[in-house]
């Protein structure tokens, strides 16, 4: 266990249905990231918190929503998907700034498969 | 952000240094070199960082060049565990930003017996 825990580990949902990925953490982080990685592609940033509050969306398609409630748990909804959205999705943590951290905190991620 | 450039893929017999380089001409002063990997179908894993000096820690070493235009990571002595995706990153990690980690391709890392 690294300290950021996603769950479920694996999720497969048909493009009609609504499903929520989870990730939480208690590393006193206060920024959060959810990561896109599909097949043989490099990871994609897709949101980026900051104390709460999102500070960065990267282009992503709406049928993503994701929510912060709080410094510790961290939110991906997903609805009408489409297959080509299969892929692993990771959150990570960090503090927000400044310090000698070691960067950011992976979770073990949720391998999505859209059918 | 830099840009990094890493080789696609790389051996190393078990037991033996790993020594992994990149390159990043464009690195500003302010942006430090971080390391990850990534094994098979986990997130990615923080392995070491530096701005311009050495460093070393129990995973790795991390050299980087005086020109700071490219660095070298070593496992001194790999093994089959050790076998992953090795990902260098430039990093900003000035105080008004949260220092987004953004990744490449990687250099593959095989260890064979």
């Amino acid at each position: 266990e690294t300290g950021v825990t996603q769950t479920p580990r694996h999720l497969v949902m048909g493009m009609t249905n609504k499903k929520s990925l989870k990730c939480e953490q208690h590393l006193g982080h206060n920024a959060m990231y959810w990561y896109k990685q599909s097949a043989k592609k490099p990871l994609e940033l897709m949101f980026v918190y900051s104390l709460e509050e999102r500070v960065e969306n990267n282009s992503v398609p709406s049928r993503f929503s994701p929510e912060c409630p709080n410094s510790s748990h961290l939110f991906l909804h997903l609805h009408t998907l489409q297959p080509e959205d299969s892929a692993l999705y990771l959150c990570a943590s960090s503090q927000r700034t400044g310090g000698l951290d070691g960067g950011y905190t992976f979770g073990s991620g949720t391998r999505l498969t859209v059918v | 952000d830099a840009k990094t450039t890493q080789p696609t893929s790389m051996d190393c017999a078990e037991g033996r240094a790993a020594n992994l380089p990149c390159n990043h001409s464009t690195i500003s002063g302010n942006e430090y070199v971080y390391w990850y990997r990534q094994i098979h179908s986990q997130g990615p894993q923080y392995i070491i960082h530096g701005l311009k000096n050495n460093e070393t820690n129990e995973m790795a070493s991390l050299i980087i060049t005086e020109d700071r235009k490219s660095s070298t990571l070593i496992l001194p002595h790999a093994t089959l565990r050790d076998t992953a995706v090795y990902y260098c990153i430039v990093r900003d990690r000035g105080s008004s930003n949260t220092g987004k980690l953004i990744f490449g391709q990687g250099t593959t890392l095989q260890v064979k017996p």
